[in-house]
């Protein structure tokens, strides 16, 4: 069974510019998590999809959004990059909504801005 | 690989030995908490949970015990292997909210 995969792996940018990464959950998985880390901040929750709707979304700004598709497939958009945008972002899939149900991670997306 | 481990504090262990990670969590009202292990260039990897109603939770290799009463965390790593060289990060989560991550412990393991 394929584990979630992200796209693209590495990404460079630079400041104003916008980016969407891409994220497909595991076969079968209908909830999609989004999360931010860095060395200072750690792990950050960026917001979760179920069923094509945000169930619920973390404290970051409205240049992030998210979007998920009917075959769970999830897309995130950051517009007007800062420099502070600059980090891993991870995407996790699980069967079900919410966070007792045993997240998978993908390898991350690692986005630089110039 | 991805570089998650600058600026975290690292246990550094032989191989063999007995590893124990701690975690101080936030929230006393936190009813779940989960320990994962991220390896470079990888995402985080479940290893084991433990809910609020009890205090100790053995797997393999791995013990998880919670002290309520200080709001800690820790994570026992029995005969520690090179191949459990990674950062270990505690979650918590409480009623409905999504999960906290703590910033996490990079853990070294020696032949």
């Amino acid at each position: 069974k394929a584990g979630v995969t992200q796209t693209p792996r590495y990404l460079i940018k630079t400041r104003g510019q916008q980016v969407t990464l891409s994220c497909s959950p595991i076969s079968g998985h209908r909830s999609v998590s989004w999360y931010q880390q860095t060395p200072g901040q750690g792990l950050q929750f960026l917001f979760e999809y179920f069923s094509e709707t945000q169930r619920n979304k973390g404290n970051f700004p409205g240049r992030f959004s998210g979007r998920q598709f009917s075959n769970s497939r999830s897309e995130m958009n950051v517009s007007t990059l800062e420099l502070g945008d600059s980090a891993l972002y991870l995407c996790a899939s699980s069967l079900g909504q919410g966070a007792l149900n045993e997240q998978f991670f993908g390898p991350g997306t690692r986005l630089t801005v110039l | 690989g991805e570089s998650v481990g600058l600026h975290l504090p690292t246990l550094s262990v032989q191989e063999g030995d007995n590893s124990i990670i701690n975690c101080a969590y936030s929230n006393s009202a936190s009813d779940y908490f989960i320990w994962y292990k991220q390896e470079s260039g990888k995402g985080p990897q479940f290893i084991i949970d433990i809910r609020s109603n009890m205090d100790k939770r053995q797997g393999q290799r791995v013990t998880v015990l919670l002290n309520k009463t200080v709001k800690h965390l820790s994570l026992q790593i029995a005969a520690t292997q090179p191949g459990d060289s990674a950062v270990y990060f505690c979650a918590e989560k409480w009623g409905y909210s999504t999960l906290t991550f703590g910033k996490g412990t990079m853990l070294l393991v020696s032949p």
